[in-house]
């Protein structure tokens, strides 16, 4: 069974521009949620999305915002780029039966603003 | 509001040795905690988890506990090899019902020496 897979692995973008990153969950999975980490805050949780619709969302601006699709493929965009969104974000998808079972990480995207 | 503490923030021990990371947790309804592990540049892996019906878990040479009334959750890695060396990271799951919200703690850095 393929893994979590996440697209592009690393992405240089400039103060002020906007990024999208993708996430392809295990098949079968329908949870996919993403994750901003950092040397200095650790991982922080941004938002999951079940069955095309956001469950939860965590404590960042709304430049940050996400999506999924009917395939369960999830995307993440951020708007307006600052410095501090450098960081490595990773997705996490998990088979959701009602309750928690494990989160299976990606390889994440490399964030670098510049 | 929701927060994971872990200390300690780095840990060094002789191969063969124990280790003991440990957790808490704020919200009184989490009843999920996992714990990952993630080696340089490298996704986190899922070591083990335990749920809140539980108080201790084994696997092999590590093993989990949880002191539910004291919002307490440690790890213990017993007969250290240098292959356990890595950024060890404990969460917690916020809110009941099988929402992936997972809050994450700081992480511990474990070094094993030879």
């Amino acid at each position: 069974k393929a893994g979590v897979t996440q697209t592009p692995r690393y992405l240089i973008k400039t103060r002020g521009q906007q990024v999208t990153l993708s996430c392809s969950p295990i098949s079968g999975h329908r949870s996919v949620s993403w994750y901003q980490q950092t040397p200095g805050q650790g991982l922080q949780f941004l938002f999951e999305y079940f069955s095309e619709t956001q469950r939860n969302k965590g404590n960042f601006p709304g430049r940050f915002s996400g999506r999924q699709f009917s395939n369960s493929r999830s995307e993440m965009n951020v708007s307006t780029l600052e410095l501090g969104d450098s960081a490595l974000y990773l997705c996490a998808s998990s088979f959701q039966t009602g309750v928690n079972t494990e989160a299976f990480f990606g390889q994440g995207t490399r964030l670098t603003v510049v | 509001g929701e927060n994971v503490e872990q200390h300690p923030s780095t840990l060094s021990v002789q191969e063969g040795d124990s280790a003991v990371i440990k957790c808490t947790y704020s919200d009184s309804a989490s009843n999920y905690f996992p714990w990952y592990k993630q080696e340089l540049g490298k996704r986190p892996q899922l070591i083990i988890d335990i749920r809140s019906n539980v108080g201790e878990k084994k696997d092999q040479r590590i093993a989990v506990t949880l002191n539910k009334t004291a919002k307490h959750f440690s790890l213990h890695i017993t007969e250290t090899q240098p292959e356990d060396s890595a950024v060890y990271f404990c969460a917690a799951s916020m809110g009941s019902g099988g929402y992936n919200k997972l809050i994450f703690g700081a992480g511990t850095r474990l070094a094993v020496h030879p």
